[in-house]
């Protein structure tokens, strides 16, 4: 398995509160990856990042930022979470972004409730 | 956005054969991918196709025809283990995934 762990595993915060999940991987892949999955909606794509301090958007990533300072650590941070931010989300790591075979390494995800 | 279709759910009897249809609308193509996901748990890598045909691994085979957009995911002798849903994604730039075939196997 892929060497992947989230931080933490389960959260139950207040809305207008801040939030950050935490992504760690000791694989040195050099893309890193956030979803959200929703019942009837499948993964979404949130952010990713394809280096240390590169990222980009993903399909809904309004309400979310992302950080990577480091190679193995990519944050997502909910400024302020609101009840549709309620989720399961996960991290994933691939070694390639745009070609080839390379499959994407999910991490255990973190099931985030906003109340 | 890519509109990715498959059924919502499916059931089969242990030891029988089950195929997951995905129909796929996307702006461009890039590879097409299968995963497994048990209740609960992350998804892990089934399957991979870029060219048309089909892909053998052991009871799981996938299927890709471009042409039609299409891609289906074969399961063979099916075991309770089996019980997931299983997820079609398309690579166009970074994955999008459709939303899942829960598949439950009775004995």
């Amino acid at each position: 398995d892929a060497g992947i762990t989230q931080s933490p595993r389960h959260k139950v915060t207040e809305t207008g509160t801040p939030v950050t999940l935490r992504c760690h991987q000791t694989e040195n892949h050099r893309y890193m990856y956030w979803y959200r999955q929703d019942p009837g909606h499948g993964l979404r794509l949130i952010h990713y990042s394809y280096g240390v301090k590169d990222t980009d958007k993903g399909e809904v990533s309004d309400g979310y930022s992302v950080s990577r300072s480091k190679t193995e650590d990519f944050l997502l941070t909910l400024e302020s979470a609101t009840s549709s931010q309620t989720s399961v989300y996960f991290c994933a790591i691939s070694e390639a972004g745009t070609s080839g075979d390379y499959e994407q390494y999910f991490g255990p995800g973190t099931r985030l409730t906003v109340t | 956005g890519q509109n990715i279709d498959q059924p919502t759910e499916m059931t089969a009897t242990e030891g029988a054969i089950v195929q997951i249809n995905c129909t796929y609308q996307t702006s461009g193509f890039n590879g097409l991918f299968w995963y497994q996901q048990h209740a609960g748990e992350a998804p892990t890598f089934l399957s991979y196709n870029v060219l048309d045909g089909l892909e053998e691994k052991g009871r799981f085979s996938s299927f890709l025809s471009r042409s039609k957009g299409y891609s289906y995911l074969l399961l063979k002798e099916l075991q309770m283990k089996d019980s997931a849903s299983y997820l079609c994604a398309v690579r166009v730039i970074e994955l999008s995934f459709g939303a899942g075939t829960t598949v439950t196997v009775r004995a």
